[in-house]
């Protein structure tokens, strides 16, 4: 079983649509967790992190339910910079496990 | 400021060939690791390094596979023998201290073994 779950989409919204990612883990003694975002051809750079209590970064909202073992990103009023593969990552014992990407198109 | 570097961007090599790819982390942080990322995939582990010491190479695929960081700060992921499946983008990435904190990413190399 993979350490971390991601439906690869890809998710084709529009301009201005709300839009929600899920990513599962297997550990359930995972330390930390990311949202990264990565554009076609470069490296993945943070989004932000992911905390039990929810996280808000402007447009973009993560959440962490340890219970459930399951990380959400939601974006609001999707914009066409937006579009991007979105990685899902959990850190265990100083390693990072990345799920294998969330693909977002925004269409106009 | 500079950020995580790595070279060369792009390497084609023959297979039975021997390659080195470098990376130059962000100055002054303690921590570096190297990933293997293949096409649709997100990045897989190789191996980590806290200052010179290596601390875990559980995701080298082979024994063909070597990381070094003698000063800790430049390492060098070298591959011997490459073969067609070596192909992937190998990505470096640096932090403060611990890997349980934010990682910032090199732009990669990507190799091309024929």
């Amino acid at each position: 079983r993979k350490e971390v779950e991601q439906d690869p989409g890809p998710f084709n919204v529009p301009e201005g649509a709300t839009v929600a990612f899920n990513c599962t883990y297997s550990n359930s003694a995972s330390q930390s967790f990311f949202w990264y975002r990565q554009d076609c051809r470069k490296e993945p750079k943070l989004l932000m992190s992911v905390y039990s209590s929810g996280n808000e970064d402007g447009r973009f909202t993560a959440q962490l339910n340890r219970a459930s073992q399951y990380i959400s990103l939601l974006i609001r009023d999707s914009k066409l910079s937006d579009s991007a593969t979105y990685l899902c990552v959990v850190v265990n014992f100083n390693k990072f496990y990345f799920g294998s990407g969330t693909k977002l198109n925004v269409k106009p | 400021g500079a950020g995580v570097s790595q070279s060369p961007r792009y390497k084609v090599a023959k297979r039975g060939q021997d390659v080195a790819l470098r990376c130059d982390p962000i100055s002054g942080h303690v921590s570096l690791f190297w990933y293997q990322q293949a096409l649709g995939q997100g990045p897989e582990f190789l191996t980590y390094f806290q200052n010179e010491a290596q601390l875990d190479k559980s995701g080298l695929p082979s024994d063909r596979f070597f990381a070094e960081r003698p000063e800790g700060s430049v390492s060098t992921l070298k591959i011997q023998r490459t073969q067609q499946e070596d192909s992937a983008v190998y990505l470096c990435a640096s932090s403060f201290s611990s890997g349980r904190e934010t990682q910032y990413f090199g732009p990669g190399t990507r190799l091309l073994v024929l």
